[in-house]
């Protein structure tokens, strides 16, 4: 099974901040990797696939990027509806295999 | 617009099945475009995938579950199904279950199911 490892686990930060969750593949996964985001006692909310593509009607200020297996997720000026916990995951190969979650927090 | 809604029962005992349904609505479920597929998530953890099913039938299971895992597909009421058998207490979690069209994971989602296992 591929391993994703997410960092770090949990971020304190304020409003306006911008923020930087990063996700690190166990191998090859090219650039099919996915990011979430949920808040308590919702369903994951799509924000981003194929690594980097802005899923429809997520505000822009949300972004992926991609190194090799680093995968990044940049929030480049945090609101307050934006504090949840982040989720990456790989759909490269079977068993799809999900990142254990960056919680952000109020700083 | 698309929506996916779960049902099923709240409680399973031990070594029981856990029988879950997902309906479709809003468009199309036998799209050649979509994979349908089942993700959980224990209470206070991460997310967890089960598997996939296409409108054919084909399945692909989470390997670690594969022995005790069904899923099936009725295109006549727009639904899919999750049979997780022989169930302990760490089945225990929200079920969701999620539209994937090809290339593109799991972008449409239910609201979640909650599932204990307990006597």
């Amino acid at each position: 099974d591929i391993q994703m490892t997410q960092s770090p686990s949990t971020l304190s930060a304020s409003v306006g901040d911008r923020v930087t969750i990063t996700c690190r593949a166990s191998q090859s996964i090219s650039s099919w990797l996915a990011w979430y985001q949920q808040k308590p006692g919702k369903a994951p909310k799509f924000l981003i696939y194929d690594a980097s593509t802005l899923e429809s009607g997520v505000p822009s200020r949300f972004s992926g990027s991609e190194s090799g297996t680093e995968f990044t997720l940049t929030i480049s000026s945090l609101q307050p509806d934006d504090f949840a916990t982040y989720y990456c995951q790989q759909y490269n190969s079977f068993p799809y295999t999900f990142g254990q979650g960056t919680k952000v927090e109020i700083k | 617009q698309l929506q996916l809604q779960e049902s099923g029962p709240g409680l399973v005992k031990p070594s029981e099945t856990l029988s879950l349904t997902c309906v479709v609505s809003g468009g199309s479920f036998s799209s050649s475009s979509y994979y349908w597929g089942w993700i959980r998530q224990p209470p206070g953890k991460g997310l967890e995938w089960i598997g996939n099913v296409y409108y054919t039938g084909t399945t692909y299971y989470n390997v670690s579950l594969k022995s005790r895992v069904t899923i099936l597909v009725d295109t006549s009421k727009n639904q899919f199904s999750l049979r997780l058998s022989s169930v302990t207490a760490a089945d225990t979690a929200v079920y969701y279950c999620a539209k994937m069209p090809t290339m593109r994971s799991f972008d449409v989602w239910g609201q979640g199911t909650m599932v204990t296992v307990s006597s």
